[in-house]
């Protein structure tokens, strides 16, 4: 069965620290994803990537960087983390289509999610 | 305004019934359009595609309607099961996916 793992399901952070969510697939997908899903609001995408060491901006970056050095990995780093980033982050991965991009007509695979508090 | 709008609900229904219930897109330019199902506290999975012509998965019937830019997705004979909130999906383009926030559905016995 596929499979989209987030290493935390709660965490709690204080404000100023810096935070790390990790995501594993082992669906050997190209397409790796970051969302943030806030009631009323839906889920935004942060950033997302189509490569190892390739990633693109998403409609609310400010605030995060993410990493994939491998595959299978991709991580959302918080530098230093805020209020307002109080959130459910969902990881999601996608296999790759034509030319390089990620197929708009494929299903994501989601992770179970990672509710962060920030105090 | 929100790129992809849906109604929150919440819509009850009594199991057997029929529901439906739509989504507006504001990017007339929309290339795909999906509807994902959320389980309270679960992470959310496709339930179907959407397709011009509209298109059938048992029970679910989704419609695509370009003039207007909506989307509709209905529910033939609600089960308990079918409860969860459903999410409006719009592919823009390339890699980017617009969420709609959810309608809430809650089939009672």
């Amino acid at each position: 069965d596929v499979k989209v793992t987030q290493s935390s399901r709660y965490l709690v952070k204080r404000t100023g620290e810096k935070v790390f969510l990790e995501c594993v697939q082992d669906m050997d997908h190209e397409n790796m994803f970051w969302y943030r899903q806030d009631p009323g609001l839906g889920l935004r995408l942060i950033y997302f990537s189509y490569d190892v060491k390739m990633k693109e901006k998403g409609d609310i970056p400010e605030g995060y960087s993410v990493s994939r050095e491998k595959k299978e990995r991709f991580s959302l780093i918080l530098e230093s983390a805020s209020t307002n980033q109080t959130s459910m982050y969902l990881c999601a991965s996608s296999p790759l289509g034509g030319q390089g991009r990620p197929r708009t007509n494929e299903k994501l695979f989601f992770g179970s999610g990672t509710q962060l508090s920030v105090l | 305004r929100k790129e992809v709008e849906q109604d929150p609900g919440p819509f009850n229904v009594p199991e057997g019934a029929t529901v439906a219930f739509n989504c507006t897109y504001s990017n007339s330019a929309s290339q795909s359009f999906f509807w994902y199902r959320q389980d309270c506290r679960k992470e959310p999975k496709l339930l179907m595609s959407v397709y011009s012509s509209g298109n059938e998965d048992g029970r679910f019937t989704a419609q695509l309607n370009r003039a207007s830019q909506y989307i509709s997705l209905l529910i033939r004979d609600s089960k308990l099961s079918d409860s969860a909130t459903y999410l409006c999906v719009v592919s823009p383009g390339w890699g980017k996916l617009q969420f709609g926030a959810g309608t809430q559905v809650v089939v009672t016995p």
